[in-house]
């Protein structure tokens, strides 16, 4: 079975900080990793995903995650947080095979930003 | 082109009854996952249909079901409601491309048990 761990459901940092959202997977065989953002009343939409073809995956409005296996972790970066970068965001797993589309999400960390 | 259309919106619902809720994937994506999001639990996988067929089921009770459509689009029924089934509904749409395909999700449906 795989689970996802976010460490920190609350995370705070300045306008133009660095964001570090942290994302430790469980998985008994390779996995697909992908983060989601998600504003208040909507749905989620995909930041970036790690598909094995590189460790470090650029995404969406600044945002990049490394994949380290030997940690078992695909943290989320952005190097200097925008006031519109404050929503929740969820880490997620997929199998490789044998389990459709099913994504397992981590709990979420909800990014403040305070000016 | 359109993305995952959810209906509706919002659904306030008394205790014992049923609702029925309805996902309209991205034209040609033949894959519909539902998910249950709630503060305690956060997002839980209910179930995944394709090509008519439950593929995927996740950990919740019978009062939960779904099924789709041939044109693919997906409803997923809650009988005898409880007030723990208060949450909001996901649904994600994916076009089959292998595990690392992007899930498409809709807006959700927010019902309230009451």
């Amino acid at each position: 079975a795989q689970s996802v761990t976010q460490l920190g459901s609350h995370v705070s940092v300045s306008e133009g900080a660095l964001v570090l959202l942290r994302c430790n997977y469980s998985s008994s065989v390779p996995p697909y990793l992908f983060w989601y953002v998600q504003y208040p009343n909507q749905g989620l939409q995909l930041l970036l995903k790690y598909t094995s073809a590189a460790t470090l995956v650029k995404g969406i409005n600044g945002f990049e995650a490394e994949f380290k296996k030997s940690e078992t972790s695909f943290h989320l970066t952005k190097p200097s947080a925008h006031m519109s970068d404050a929503a929740e965001y969820f880490c997620a797993v997929r199998l490789p095979t044998g389990g459709g589309n099913k994504l397992t999400f981590g709990t979420g960390t909800q990014l403040k930003v305070e000016l | 082109k359109a993305g995952v259309t959810q209906t509706p919106r919002y659904l306030i619902k008394t205790r014992g009854q049923q609702v029925t809720l309805s996902c309209s994937p991205i034209s040609g994506h033949r894959s519909v996952s539902w998910y249950q999001q709630t503060p305690g639990q956060g997002l839980q996988f209910l179930f995944e249909y394709f090509s008519e067929t439950q593929r995927n089921k996740g950990n919740f009770p019978g009062r939960f079901s779904g099924r789709q459509f041939s044109n693919s689009r997906s409803e997923m029924n809650v009988s005898t409601l409880e007030l723990g089934d208060s949450a909001l509904y996901l649904c994600a749409s994916t076009q089959e491309g292998g595990p690392g395909t992007e899930a498409f999700f809709g807006q959700g449906t927010r019902l309230t048990v009451v």
